[in-house]
């Protein structure tokens, strides 16, 4: 399984919901990462597991909340979100840090 | 300054052209480089690691200068599927990942 996977593939919230968004991968892979990607911007790194350690981009408002439940499982929880923060959120892996990263397909999320 | 920055483009060439992009990046310490493409509304997909002895691939051709503190792109014989984004990738030793803000391709017939 050489692949990334990420659900929903769309979301569209209001600013009271809370939802999550999950990222799974199976290559045993010690790294994962939570990227923000806005039209015609290049991805935004928010958030980095590496070995169960929680690495954190510190301009990334706290309604934006990570979970790591085992090392094959990324999920981003969410909530009270802005009508700014609709992007493509995308979920990486990587063997170790220094890494090649591999991409799933991203979740696109709308706030109302 | 930007930690990384890349030709800023688009780049519209004939099929069969060559075309080369370059990426600057400010942090010495800077550990691992990469090139991604990204296609319109999809993720970015890896295209090369860049190694400091330089590396080829087919049509490809990346390098890296330490020294000078920059990474490039060289394409061959560009087709019509080359046509996409193409993002430069530096990693630096604290495992921070930081994205040019990519270069537009366009290959025409």
């Amino acid at each position: 399984d050489t692949e990334v996977t990420q659900t929903p593939k769309h979301l569209v919230m209001g600013m009271t919901n809370k939802k999550s968004l999950k990222c799974e991968q199976h290559m045993g892979h010690r790294a994962m990462y939570w990227y923000k990607q806005k039209a015609k911007k290049p991805p935004e790194l928010m958030f980095v597991y590496s070995y169960e350690k929680l690495s954190i981009n510190e301009s990334v408002p706290s309604r934006f909340s990570p979970e790591c439940p085992n090392s094959s499982l990324l999920n981003l929880h969410l909530h009270a979100l802005q009508p700014e923060d609709s992007a493509l959120y995308l979920c990486a892996s990587s063997l170790y840090e220094q890494g090649e990263q591999f991409f799933g397909p991203g979740t696109r999320l709308t706030v109302l | 300054r930007k930690e990384v920055e890349q030709d800023p483009g688009p780049f519209n060439v004939p099929e069969g052209a060559t075309v080369a992009f370059n990426c600057t990046y400010s942090n010495s310490a800077s550990q691992s480089f990469f090139w991604y493409r990204q296609d319109c509304r999809k993720e970015p997909k890896l295209l090369m690691s860049v190694y400091s002895s330089g590396n080829e691939d087919g049509r490809f051709t990346a390098q890296l200068n330490r020294a000078s503190q920059y990474i490039s792109l060289l394409i061959r014989d560009s087709k019509l599927s080359d046509s996409a984004t193409y993002l430069c990738v530096v990693n630096t030793n604290a495992g921070k990942s930081t994205f040019g803000d990519g270069t537009t391709l366009t290959v025409k017939p």
